[in-house]
């Protein structure tokens, strides 16, 4: 089963314009931590935001929120004033502290800001 | 340099070819990993090296041979290569602990390898 979907292929926004990328994530783990990934047409994971499962507060990075559910076990990127740059493949991980070195990704979410 | 450096970021060979993919990271961290990334499939890890000691092989194929000679340097040595193997080939870094808190993974931009 997987254990990160993200069930948004591709995206649309609008340039200024928030989007909201989504997450969902399956462990029976009590600790664990949820990253954001972007990956542009250069290839290059680059980190956005990470959420600790134990935290109360929702992550914030600048124009990144992360929009924590945990009983729903969803972890949404929401982006603000999207610009044209951030068009891109976002990928959504999950590391279980008890596989502390297994970084599992979903198949990510391609998002192309409009002009 | 900075960040995490990879090398060659094309790559293409035939399936009798032996060729090798180098990683160098200038961040100070600790481990190392090999992700694979194929087209429309989720990022696989494949390897992982903390304190030059491997602790993570994720059932990979013996044609794909890694190798850590020291906390700085990673490379993945390719030999009798399927088509299927054809894909982006990412390295990270990260301190030492993969587990417990934000141990970000500082990825590299990536080998594209294409074999015939």
């Amino acid at each position: 089963a997987q254990k990160i979907t993200q069930t948004q292929p591709g995206m649309f926004v609008q340039e200024k314009e928030a989007v909201t990328l989504d997450c969902t994530y399956d462990t029976s783990d009590q600790s664990y931590g949820l990253f954001w990934y972007k990956q542009p047409s250069s290839g290059e994971m680059i980190f956005l935001i990470y959420q600790g499962s134990y935290d109360e507060q929702n992550a914030t990075e600048g124009r990144y929120s992360l929009n924590f559910q945990k009983a729903r076990k969803s972890a949404n990127l929401v982006i603000s004033a999207s610009q044209l740059g951030d068009s891109a493949m976002y990928f959504c991980a999950m590391r279980e502290n008890n596989r502390s070195y297994q970084l599992t990704f979903g198949k990510g979410t391609k998002l192309s800001v409009i002009p | 340099e900075t960040g995490v450096t990879q090398t060659p970021r094309h790559l293409v060979m035939g399936m009798t070819n032996k060729k090798s993919l180098k990683c160098e990271q200038h961040l100070g961290h600790n481990a190392m990993y090999w992700y694979k990334q194929s087209a429309k499939k989720p990022l696989e890890l494949m390897f992982v090296y903390s304190l030059e000691e491997r602790v993570e092989n994720n059932s990979v194929p013996s044609r794909f041979s890694p190798e850590c000679p020291n906390s700085s340097h990673l490379f993945l040595h390719l030999h009798t290569l399927q088509p299927e193997d054809s894909a982006l080939y990412l390295c990270a870094s990260s301190q030492a602990q993969g587990g417990s808190g934000a141990n970000v993974l500082t990825f590299g931009a990536g080998s594209r390898l294409t074999v015939l």
